[in-house]
């Protein structure tokens, strides 16, 4: 069965930091990307971070680079958003997507992160 | 980056009547790059078109997408109560990848 597992997300002060995992399982993509799009409850989604699987690209949407830092570890299939300097406005749920390229095939059923004091 | 814009921003419609769903996007998207997502309340989107006219697996042919350059859009040929959700379009073709606002379509 595919499936897309994440942790990692909860209740977190302004300036903090958390790490997100997603790990995949049952897909058959020999080549894949790995994403993290968020989207604040009840709005629109937003593209956030994609690796490649074998670690050699990475991108970042401008609201999270230079804080954010995705990585992967390809022998557990499993990728990482490492997200440091946390502001109210990054509260939303994450979700892991996994797809042949750019485009997201599966998602996984999402992480909430909440920033508050 | 490539902005898209879908209308309407909400669409209120029948079970058994036809659904369009627009997505203008402000630069032209390489090889068709587009794709359509379904969201349902409390769950994940749903991958439903992609290379802008191609169902994805296990979609029933209701759904069907067109258009190539800036113009997209999502055809729901008969409503069915289970498709009363929110679209979004989303563009693949270059970074940052982006997506449209949403079209809800309701009863």
């Amino acid at each position: 069965e595919e499936q897309l597992v994440e942790s990692g997300g909860g209740l977190i002060q302004p300036g903090g930091s958390l790490r997100l995992s997603c790990t995949a399982s049952g897909f058959s993509f020999s080549d894949y990307w790995m994403q993290w799009v968020r989207q604040v409850p009840g709005k629109g989604l937003m593209w956030v971070s994609h690796i490649k699987s074998d670690g050699s690209n990475t991108r970042y949407a401008d609201a999270v680079k230079g804080r954010f830092i995705i990585s992967g570890d390809s022998a557990k299939n499993t990728v990482y958003l490492q997200m440091n300097s946390l502001r109210v406005e990054d509260t939303a749920v994450y979700y892991c997507a996994i797809g042949g390229g750019w485009l997201i095939n599966h998602w996984g059923q999402g992480t909430l992160v909440t920033v508050s004091s | 980056e490539n902005v898209l814009t879908q209308s309407p921003g909400t669409l209120s419609l029948s079970p058994g009547e036809r659904g369009t769903l627009s997505c203008r996007a402000s630069q032209s998207v390489g090889k068709d790059y587009l794709a359509w997502f379904q969201q349902k309340p409390g769950q994940a989107p749903r991958l439903l078109i992609y290379d802008a006219s191609s169902r994805a697996t296990g979609i029933p042919d209701r759904f069907s997408g067109s258009g190539s350059g800036t113009d997209f859009t999502l055809t729901i040929s008969r409503l069915e109560p289970e498709d009363f959700a929110v679209y979004y379009c989303q563009q693949y073709a270059t970074s940052p990848q982006t997506f449209g606002q949403g079209t809800k379509v309701e009863i």
